[in-house]
């Protein structure tokens, strides 16, 4: 059973404006949860985190929020730009144990 | 600079034979892991070990196998037991370092069977 859901598989934002990708879980133990930006032919590369005891955490372009009581995650790219074009995973883990990966979602930003 | 190693990037198995997928990282971190891409099934876990000489199934094991001898080395060998081996492969290694958490991957073995 995916602990980790990202519903869309793929999101289409034209440069400049804000992308949001979502991501929700079913584990309530899950204390901290990470994003990863992955190229193809690539291993994916670590973007921005976020611990459950913070319902937000900023990295210049890259933000991402925590709803706890909703079990959801999402990642706000604001500007967006067409360098952000890459699939997203986000992921999540309990007391530093195996991250669980969600399906992950295709962004494209169109110039 | 510090970083995970795998070799090679594009590998060619004919059916029936093992094959052999290299993991190293200088990173001093103590947890390695493998893990299997598929379209539109995202990342899913094969094999991963906390220590050395120790190693535990994933979510996928079947037909694979690994060994844990050196801190720094976590090879994924494929077996002819694997039904469906066309896929690219990850290996991530993680330690916890000043609060923070998370997995810093190999660039990937893409691995098929002709």
């Amino acid at each position: 059973d995916q602990q980790v859901k990202q519903n869309s598989p793929s999101l289409s934002v034209q440069e400049g404006r804000i992308s949001i990708l979502n991501c929700d879980y079913t584990n309530s133990m899950f204390d901290y949860f990470l994003w990863y930006k992955k190229y193809p032919a690539e291993g994916p590369t670590f973007l921005i985190s976020i611990s459950s005891i913070k319902d937000k955490n900023e990295d210049g372009r890259f933000t991402v929020f925590l709803n706890k009581s909703a079990k959801h995650l999402s990642l706000h790219i604001v500007p967006s730009q067409p360098g952000d074009s890459a699939v997203y995973f986000c992921a999540a883990s309990a007391w530093a144990n195996n991250l669980f990966f969600g399906t992950g979602t295709r962004l494209t930003v169109i110039p | 600079d510090g970083g995970i190693t795998q070799s090679p990037k594009y590998l060619f198995r004919k059916e029936g034979q093992n094959v052999t997928l290299s993991c190293e990282q200088n990173l001093n971190h103590d947890a390695m892991y493998w893990y299997r891409q598929d379209p539109g099934q995202g990342l899913r876990l094969i094999y991963y070990s906390q220590i050395v000489n120790d190693f535990q199934k994933g979510d996928i094991a079947e037909g694979y196998s690994v060994s844990r001898e050196k801190k720094e080395s976590f090879p994924l060998t494929v077996t002819s037991a694997q039904k469906n081996p066309t896929a690219f492969y990850l290996c991530a290694s993680s330690t916890w370092t000043r609060g923070d958490y998370g997995y810093t991957f190999g660039s990937g073995t893409r691995l098929t069977v002709v």
